[in-house]
């Protein structure tokens, strides 16, 4: 099993540029989850997807949207892209419920807007 | 709201020493915590997750404790390996309505010197 997998592993953008960013899991978990990690900031929770067919905000979801295209996958894009979205970028995935889910991460996309 | 805080920032110990890591929360109503180990450049790796109803889980040479009524975890790393050298985070899974969410502290930055 590869677990959660993310492309790209880097990117550099110029303010304005648009991408998205790709999550896939193989753990058949029904909620994932993206977060953005600075430095002194820790991990913040951008979206999440409960289930298969919803998404929901987290902490900071302005200038991002997602879709969920399926069980496995859950993308991120920046429409219009600002340097203050310069981060690290990881992908996550659990089952729903319960004391003992465990979150899986990904390697992380590390994004430069210039 | 949830704050997750950790002490301390950094730590730096020589090898063979037994240490602990520690973090505390504010709000007790939580389904479990999770510590994780990030590498530089990597993604997150979990390493211990506590139930709420536990107090605590071994795993080799590593111990995580949960006081939930004090709002605080430890994490003992028992001879300690350069190998250790690495950021810890610690999250918790917040109990109450609707879908939860992990919250993170910022870590703990351990360097292990032969």
């Amino acid at each position: 099993n590869a677990g959660v997998t993310q492309t790209p592993k880097f990117q550099v953008l110029k303010t304005g540029q648009s991408m998205t960013l790709q999550c896939a899991q193989d753990m058949n978990h029904n909620s994932m989850y993206w977060y953005r990690q600075d430095p002194g900031m820790g991990l913040r929770l951008i979206y999440y997807s409960a289930s298969e067919g919803t998404t929901d905000k987290g902490e900071v979801p302005n200038g991002y949207n997602v879709s969920r295209l399926n069980k496995r996958e859950f993308s991120l894009r920046l429409e219009s892209a600002a340097p203050s979205q310069t981060s690290v970028y990881f992908c996550a995935s659990s089952e729903i419920g319960g004391s003992m889910v465990e979150q899986f991460f990904g390697p992380g996309t590390r994004l430069t807007v210039l | 709201k949830q704050e997750v805080t950790q002490i301390p920032a950094a730590l730096s110990v020589p090898e063979g020493e037994n240490l602990v890591l520690n973090c505390s929360f504010t709000d007790s109503a939580i389904y479990n915590l999770q510590w994780f180990r990030q590498d530089p450049g990597k993604g997150l790796t979990s390493l211990l997750l506590i139930q709420s109803s536990q107090r605590e889980q071994t795993s080799g040479r590593l111990n995580a404790s949960l006081d939930k009524s004090s709002g605080r975890s430890t994490l003992y790393i028992a001879a300690s390996q350069p190998g250790d050298s690495a950021t810890y985070l610690c999250a918790v899974r917040r109990r109450g309505r609707g879908y939860s969410t992990l919250t993170f502290g910022k870590g703990t930055m351990l360097l292990v010197s032969p």
